[in-house]
């Protein structure tokens, strides 16, 4: 039972466009949304995140949009580079579970193109 | 601010062999979670400590898997009789409760575990 879902394994942008991530979920009770970025042979590192009050949440060159009729998140990346080359992971947790654990989805390889 | 620091970074070991990793936490951070990565995967929860308490444990934690948090600081994850499926990265995240509960974990780099 895959609760949070990136069905896209991998994207391709060319350097200064615009990259779009997307994140689907399936539990209503999620009530908080990150992403994650992450290189080859290191840890998962935080990038931005979202509580379901929201709707939008803007850090420098990302923003996060959040969907809740939809159950969609997506993360856009403006303009792209090629430093941004990494896999993302979208998670997601509930305050009603008491632990703030993540479900993470498998994430989304992008290459950015020089 | 350190981040959260794990050891060792791989582990080679036979299978039936027990292995124990360990994490540092971010200093100021009450909240460790241990979380399992395969290939093509995310991460996937295995257990949560508030301090040195132990609140939930996945599933996926068999008996032979048990985590400990003495006073709170460190914390080691141990896997006993090691079996070919355990191979996996194992990461360590910690976060700061905050006035809204929800606080973004940070992770470490992990410790990969071969089992041979």
């Amino acid at each position: 039972d895959q609760q949070v879902k990136q069905n896209s394994p991998s994207l391709s942008v060319q350097e200064g466009r615009i990259s779009i991530l997307n994140c689907d979920y399936t539990n209503s009770m999620f009530d908080y949304f990150l992403w994650y970025k992450k290189y080859p042979a290191e840890g998962p590192t935080f990038l931005i995140s979202i509580s379901s009050i929201k709707d939008k949440n803007e850090d420098g060159r990302f923003t996060v949009f959040l969907n809740k009729s939809a159950k969609h998140l997506s993360l856009h990346i403006v303009p792209s580079q090629p430093g941004d080359s990494a896999v993302y992971f979208c998670a997601a947790s509930s305050s009603t579970s008491g632990t703030y654990k993540y479900i993470f989805g498998t994430g989304t390889r992008l290459k950015v193109l020089a | 601010d350190t981040g959260v620091s794990q050891n060792p970074r791989h582990k080679i070991t036979k299978r039936g062999q027990n292995v124990t990793f360990r994490c540092d936490p971010i200093s100021e951070h009450n909240r460790l979670y241990w979380y399992r990565q395969t290939l093509g995967q995310g991460p996937e929860f295995l257990t949560y400590f508030q301090n040195e308490a132990q609140l939930e444990k996945s599933r996926l934690l068999s008996d032979r898997f048990s985590a400990e948090r003495p006073k709170g600081s460190f914390s080691t994850l141990e896997i006993q009789r090691t079996e070919q499926g355990d191979s996996a990265m194992y990461l360590c995240a910690s976060s700061s409760s905050g006035w809204s509960g929800n606080q973004p974990q940070h992770f470490g780099d992990g410790t990969r575990l071969s089992i041979l």
